[in-house]
């Protein structure tokens, strides 16, 4: 079945160290989406991308860097520079007609 | 600017009862609406679409969503409310911008009492 896989589903980072979280979808969806979870402030936009080699900020893009090496796949580093990694960081794809965004099942991250 | 609110933050209903969870938009032009839930500590999966036709949506799960475009609303409904709809619920808003644009609202956290 295709959708979109988030690994790991929970990471823990000490202070001061970059993280990579890993998005993969089978979709053939063009865009995809870095979100950001916390309590009581919905989803925020980190990054997005709609083709291969091309990606734009979002709203909260500081401290977060993304690559779009391949259609399939939308990894997101968590740099040091982020003053408030700890999150519940969710991926996102769609395609082109408006399909509405299928999600993956989202990764905890904890700073220690 | 473009939003989305949804007024409830939490609702609890009984199993078995009737539910309807509000949400209001701000947007320019036709929007497309959505409505996603969420289950603790799991991604975002998507109940319903609006994008024209028929203001009334049918949707998984047993859920409908009525568009009402002089009340800028894209309300969810179900007549008989299960312990597994327990969940967080996002209205969403889309557009057209220069990609594929989504706001979420906050969500309403919907608890069920057996």
């Amino acid at each position: 079945d295709g959708g979109i896989t988030q690994s790991p589903k929970y990471l823990f980072r000490k202070e001061g160290q970059n993280v990579t979280l890993s998005c993969e979808q089978n979709l053939n969806h063009d865009a995809m989406y870095w979100y950001r979870q916390d309590p009581g402030q919905g989803l925020r936009l980190i990054y997005y991308s709609q083709i291969v080699n091309d990606f734009q900020k979002g709203d909260i893009a500081e401290g977060y860097s993304v690559s779009r090496e391949k259609k399939e796949s939308f990894p997101l580093t968590v740099t040091s520079a982020q003053k408030n990694p700890t999150a519940f960081y969710l991926c996102a794809s769609s395609p082109r007609d408006r399909g509405g965004y299928t999600f993956g099942s989202g990764t905890r991250l904890t700073v220690v | 600017a473009q939003s989305v609110t949804q007024p409830d933050i939490h609702i609890t209903v009984s199993e078995g009862a009737s539910l309807e969870l509000r949400c209001n938009y701000s947007y320019g032009a036709t929007p497309y609406l959505f409505w996603y839930v969420q289950s603790p500590g799991q991604g975002l999966q998507l109940l319903l679409k609006y994008f024209s036709g028929d203001t009334l949506v049918q949707g998984i799960k047993g859920f409908e969503a009525e568009f009402k475009r002089s009340q800028s609303s894209f309300n969810l409904r179900k007549p008989s409310v299960h312990w597994s709809d327990a969940a967080e619920y996002f209205c969403a808003v889309g557009m057209k911008t220069s990609y594929d644009k989504v706001i979420f609202g906050p969500g309403t956290s919907l608890s069920v009492i057996p």
